[in-house]
């Protein structure tokens, strides 16, 4: 157990939709990461937050968008929803803002119909 | 343009065999990381290192920053080793994996 909780493990909506993903941090761990796994493309760094700020940005899209609150829980806002934004969306927590050691969740499984 | 490559895409190997997967990358890095993902979809963690050489059980992980290069090595394989393994560099550029299959 890695200790990072992301919630809900499956999520099924339909196109043009809105949907919340949540990450519980490891407790300890200030940095949370997410990234985005999709079939064609493997493993994408969407953005990482550090003790409720925005440290890094990737490859995400403008109608995604995400934050991590005071209890450093963070959520991953996804609108305007196309079938390509189906993936498994990962998010992962480290204890620093820099190189360490990286905890995944188990993942949210999003399909867009 | 991806920055980390990695090879063999996939590898089936006989139980008891050693495994080597190579992780090649085109720029500097702070660190760089191994993970192993399993049929189910969750991804561990296995190693991080920016210099030499880290060993955890049967896993060993060495990297040669001149060259940009990781290797990860397998002793003793089992089938319970069968899964993705996936090299990142740092925290944000990752490889396309390697999928590998240990037959008993």
């Amino acid at each position: 157990d890695s200790g990072v909780t992301q919630t809900p493990k499956h999520l099924i909506t339909a196109t043009g939709q809105r949907v919340t993903l949540r990450c519980s941090p490891r407790s300890g761990d200030l940095s949370v990461y997410w990234y985005q796994q999709s079939l064609d493309q493997g493993l994408q760094f969407l953005i990482q937050y550090y003790n409720g700020e925005e440290r890094a940005k990737g490859n995400i899209l403008e109608r995604f968008s995400a934050q991590q609150f005071p209890d450093l829980h963070s959520e991953l806002n996804l609108s305007s929803l196309e079938l390509g934004d189906s993936a498994l969306y990962f998010c992962a927590s480290s204890v620093s803002s820099g190189n360490s050691p990286l905890h995944f969740g188990n993942g949210t499984r999003l399909t867009v119909t | 343009k991806n920055e980390v490559e990695q090879s063999p895409q996939n590898l089936t190997a006989q139980e008891g065999e050693f495994i080597t997967i190579n992780c090649s990358y085109s720029v500097g890095i702070s660190a760089l990381h191994w993970l192993q993902q399993h049929p189910g979809g969750g991804i561990v963690s296995l190693f991080m290192l920016s210099s030499g050489k880290k060993k955890h059980g049967r896993l060993i992980a060495t990297i040669n920053i001149q060259e940009k290069h990781s290797s990860l090595h397998i002793t003793a394989s089992h089938p319970r080793d069968s899964a993705v393994y996936i090299c990142a560099r740092n925290q944000f550029y990752f490889g396309t994996g390697t999928s590998l299959t240990v037959i008993p």
